[in-house]
C-alpha cells in the first residue's frame, strides 16, 4: 500500500537549518508530484511547496520562498525539504503529501515530522 | 497567498444538513475548478472527500457534496452522522501554480 514516512524533524534555534525527508513506498514515486504541507500548533493546514514528478518544476508558498528548497531523488524514492533561516513561526508538523496522478488533489499523506524552532 | 476563508465552526444535529463555505479570490477558487475538500479526524491523516469542486472519490459517501459559485466553494454534508465530527479543510489550485488551504472548520454533531 502507499506509504509516506517523514523524518528529520527536531528542535533547532532561530536561524538554524534542517533537512526533512519523506520516504515513499508502495507506488511508482517517479510518476507523481509531491508536496510539503505543514500545520503549526493549534492552526490549520498550510501548503508549503510542490515538486513535479521529474523535478523540473518547483513552487513555494510566499512564506517560505528563498528559505526552503524542495527536491527529490527518484532513484531512492525520497522527497526532501531543506529548511534554512528558520523562524519561530516555522514551528509545525511537516507532512509530505502525494498529488493524485493527473489530478489536483492530495490522495495520500505521511504521518508528519515535528520541527520546533526555539532559543 | 492568503488562506481561503472558512467558518471556524459549524454544528448540526444528527440527520440534519450543514454547509461549509470556502471563500477565495479570482486567483484561486474563482480561477479554476480545482477545489478539494479534506476531512481530518484527530490524529489521523487528512482524507479527500471532494475534488474538482464536486467530484467524490470512490468510497466517499454520497452524503458529501460540493459546489462553487464565483470565488466561493461549499461543502454540504447531508444526513449528519456522529462520525462526521471532524475538521474540514478546503484547498484550491492558484494562478501561480501553488496551492492554498482554508483555515479549517470544526464540525460538531450535537
Amino acid at each position: 500500500q502507499v506509504q509516506l514516512v517523514e523524518s528529520g524533524g527536531g528542535v533547532v534555534q532561530p536561524g538554524g537549518s534542517l533537512r526533512l525527508s519523506c520516504a515513499a513506498s508502495g507506488f511508482t514515486f517517479s510518476s507523481y508530484a509531491v508536496h510539503w504541507v505543514r500545520q503549526a500548533p493549534g492552526k490549520g493546514l498550510e501548503w508549503v511547496a510542490v515538486i513535479s514528478y521529474d523535478a523540473t518544476n518547483k513552487y513555494y508558498a510566499d512564506s517560505v520562498k528563498g528559505r526552503f528548497t524542495i527536491s527529490r531523488d527518484n532513484s531512492k524514492n525520497t522527497l526532501f525539504l531543506q529548511v534554512n533561516s528558520l523562524r519561530g513561526d516555522d514551528t509545525a508538523v511537516y507532512y509530505c503529501a502525494r498529488e493524485s496522478l493527473g489530478m489536483v488533489y492530495f490522495d495520500s499523506w505521511g504521518q508528519g515530522t515535528l520541527v520546533t524552532v526555539t532559543s | 497567498q492568503s488562506a481561503l476563508t472558512q467558518p471556524a465552526s459549524v454544528s448540526g444535529s444528527p440527520g440534519q444538513s450543514i454547509a461549509i463555505s470556502c471563500t477565495g479570490t479570482s486567483s484561486d477558487v474563482g480561477a479554476y475548478n480545482y477545489v478539494s475538500w479534506y476531512q481530518r479526524h484527530p490524529g489521523k491523516a487528512p482524507k479527500v472527500m471532494i475534488y474538482d469542486v464536486s467530484n467524490r472519490p470512490s468510497g466517499v459517501s454520497d452524503r458529501f457534496s460540493g459546489s462553487k459559485s464565483g470565488n466561493t466553494a461549499s461543502l454540504t454534508i447531508s444526513g449528519l452522522q456522529a462520525d462526521d465530527e471532524a475538521d474540514y479543510y478546503c484547498s484550491s489550485y492558484t494562478t501561480n501554480n501553488t496551492r492554498v488551504f482554508g483555515g479549517g472548520t470544526k464540525v460538531t454533531v450535537l
